[in-house]
């Protein structure tokens, strides 16, 4: 199946600051999403992704299909940004299955 | 209006017993799914199903039982649970089973004891 790997794994930001989350893939895709879990428990839907580049708010992401990569900037981070970030692609050549990274914890201070 | 919505939030339950897990989604989409998160908060598929077929079935013990009475409902069902079934459990919809953007009910925290 496909490999999906983050880094980095744990993140501690003092809140104002920017930050960059990697998400690497074996293979080609068709669907590249990112989603937010909040301290709650919620998968919230950032973006979706499966090339080019993308903002929403203090969020942007880009993917490079092509090089098998999507970064997510986060800048002028908040608390409210604390949770975990996952990365997740689907590939024909795994069956169409969304394959989820193993995230990234981030936790902003105040 | 929640789009996908699962019930109920949190189950508590002893070995041995069998309990359901519903879901419905309001978006129109074609196709459902179960994923599992466990306690590292990795996150796999477990079922899908595409217009109430089953597309995708992962290597999940046959007591987990999905069953979609209709494009807008995928329920989970789980015989003689185990300690090892707890674990977060998310359904999710999408519009087409491959290439379109899936979205994640709330999850349902299943704790056996």
């Amino acid at each position: 199946g496909i490999q999906v790997e983050q880094s980095p794994p744990d993140l501690i930001l003092q809140e104002g600051a920017n930050s960059t989350l990697r998400c690497n893939f074996s293979d080609s895709v068709n669907n590249l999403q990112w989603f937010h879990q909040n301290p709650w428990g919620q998968l919230i839907n950032l973006f979706y992704i499966p090339s080019g580049t993308k903002q929403n708010g203090r969020l942007s992401a880009t993917t490079v299909a092509t090089e098998r990569y999507s970064l997510l900037y986060i800048s002028s981070s908040q608390t409210t940004d604390s949770g975990v970030y996952f990365c997740a692609v689907e590939a024909k050549a795994a069956g169409n299955k969304l394959t989820f990274g193993g995230g990234t914890r981030v936790l902003v201070k105040p | 209006d929640t789009a996908v919505s699962q019930t109920p939030k949190y189950l508590v339950t002893q070995m041995g017993n069998d309990k359901s897990i519903k879901c419905e989604q309001n978006l129109g989409h074609d196709t459902m799914y179960w994923y599992k998160q466990d306690s590292k908060k990795f996150l796999k598929i477990m079922f899908s199903y595409n217009n109430k077929e089953l597309i995708i079935n992962e290597t999940v013990p046959n007591r987990f039982s999905p069953k979609s009475p209709d494009k807008a409902h995928l329920n989970l069902h789980i015989n003689s649970l185990e300690l090892g079934d707890s674990a977060v459990y998310f359904c999710a919809s999408s519009q087409d089973w491959w290439g379109t953007e899936a979205f994640f009910g709330q999850g349902t925290r299943l704790t056996v004891v």
